[in-house]
């Protein structure tokens, strides 16, 4: 598709299962976001990667979240003893940055995977 | 913790009124974003403005970043149905993509 791409669209799991959500950003498109988006909240920034490395992930919450991109496009979120206060929807975005590295590029979103931890 | 206040929380309009969203922060961003949300999507960009003072207009809609770069509004002239929908804003700064999201403010408009 055109779009970014995130699988699953929804997750339901227990405490303290390992979760893993996956996001297929636009092709080409050198930089990738996670963020996380609780009920009624703004999103909240998770982790940035520009090709293969985070360039930065000063928002994941705690040890237990982890992501990788290998190849420098699909991206991984991988998410260890999951807790109930883990439950949000996740989203995925990317973007291609403008010359120049002005922090005004568009991203684009997917529609997110929302998870649910019992 | 949300950097960026946005109000009113909650806008229930008719079809045809004007209205007026607000971001407001205490902080300096470098940029400043609105998108559009709706339901079990992920938001879309409406605009960014750059410029302390900039205003920029998008058909009936009307933005403006404030001249110290701290707050922004959002006006839509004429609401539609169409949009309806969950208005946020982002605030950019040093890091590239990573943005401050307000809480966002839900518009419903009605026929």
């Amino acid at each position: 598709g055109a779009g970014v791409s995130q699988t699953p669209s929804n997750k339901v799991t227990e405490k303290g299962k390992y979760v893993e959500l996956r996001c297929d950003p636009i092709s080409g498109h050198t930089a990738l976001y996670w963020y996380r988006q609780s009920l009624g909240q703004g999103p909240e920034f998770l982790i940035y990667f520009q090709g293969t490395g985070a360039a930065d992930d000063s928002g994941l919450p705690n040890d237990r979240f982890f992501a990788v991109r290998p190849e420098g496009s699909v991206s991984t979120l991988k998410i260890q003893r999951t807790e109930r206060g883990d439950s949000a929807v996740y989203l995925c975005a990317s973007s291609s940055r403008l010359a120049g590295g002005l922090n005004t590029g568009e991203l684009f979103f997917g529609e997110g995977s929302r998870l649910t931890v019992l | 913790t949300q950097l960026l206040e946005q109000s009113p929380q909650f806008l229930s309009i008719q079809e045809g009124e004007n209205l007026t969203v607000y971001c407001n922060s205490s902080s300096v961003f470098s940029s400043l974003q609105w998108y559009r949300q709706e339901p079990g999507e992920g938001p879309v960009l409406l605009v960014t403005v750059v410029t302390g003072g900039e205003v920029k207009k998008l058909k009936r809609l009307t933005f403006q970043f404030g001249d110290a770069r701290k707050d922004s509004s959002l006006h839509i002239t004429a609401a539609q149905p169409g949009d309806t929908g969950l208005y946020l804003c982002a605030g950019g700064g040093d890091s590239w993509g990573k943005l401050q999201f307000g809480a966002g403010t839900q518009v419903v408009v009605t026929p």
